[in-house]
């Protein structure tokens, strides 16, 4: 069971956009729309931001935005503000022998 | 509003077993449609999904990690457990228990808990 792949580092400025890619196969990430999003700042617990690719829980500015092409799940944080600075951790459903993956996680610096 | 907290022993020896427990707060887990998870994140890595259980019992486990895990139930104290078996430094990480929706999203998680193996 190996993690999904993401970019270890992301960044920019202050109202701008950024993405993330989250790399799977075709037994996760491809196979399922169960891909979720984390955000994690220092020391603290993991937050959920997406979930089934591109759903929203209640409260999450909808600044966040997910998507999925092939493999590859992607975040996108638009109008980037300072208190998006952090982790993001994305994970995807993997089937019925190894169930869950998590990606490699990602910071994000706000410039 | 569910809110779930970790406990147990912040320091394990090498060798020895792993016990935390999860107690589940503002919902019952008998209520059913969730999994209740753990999940862990190595120090400056990434996070590592263990295993859940639902609250009939019914468990499911990480590969790489079945052969020394165990997660069980105790729906009368409205908390899950988990136990890992001999322990090494590679086990040292934070742990989190978490809940999961059946489509594998974990929403809300608890604060997480370190445990250190050393002697």
């Amino acid at each position: 069971q190996s993690a999904l792949t993401q970019p270890p580092s992301a960044s920019g400025s202050p109202g701008q956009s950024v993405t993330i890619s989250c790399t799977g196969t075709s037994s996760d990430v491809g196979g399922y729309n169960y891909v979720s999003w984390y955000q994690q700042h220092p020391g603290k617990a993991p937050k959920l931001m997406i979930y089934d690719v591109s759903k929203r829980p209640s409260g999450v500015p909808d600044r966040f935005s997910g998507s999925k092409s092939g493999n590859t799940a992607s975040l996108t944080v638009s109008g980037l503000r300072a208190e998006d600075e952090a982790d993001y951790f994305c994970s995807s459903y993997a089937g019925s022998n190894n169930f869950d993956v998590f990606g490699t996680g990602t910071k994000v610096t706000v410039l | 509003q569910v809110q779930l907290q970790e406990s147990g022993p912040g320091l394990v020896k090498p060798s020895q077993t792993l016990s935390l427990t999860c107690t589940v707060s503002g919902g019952s887990i008998s209520s059913g449609g969730y999994f209740w998870s753990w999940i862990r994140q190595l120090p400056g890595k990434g996070l590592e999904w263990i295993g859940y259980i639902y609250y009939s019992g019914i468990s499911y486990y990480n590969p790489s990690l079945k052969s020394r895990v165990t997660i069980s139930v105790d729906t009368s104290k409205n908390q899950f457990s988990l136990k890992v078996t001999s322990v090494t430094a590679a086990d040292t990480a934070v742990y989190y228990c978490a809940r999961a929706s059946s489509s594998s999203c974990f929403d809300p998680w608890g604060q997480g808990t370190l445990v250190t193996v050393s002697s």
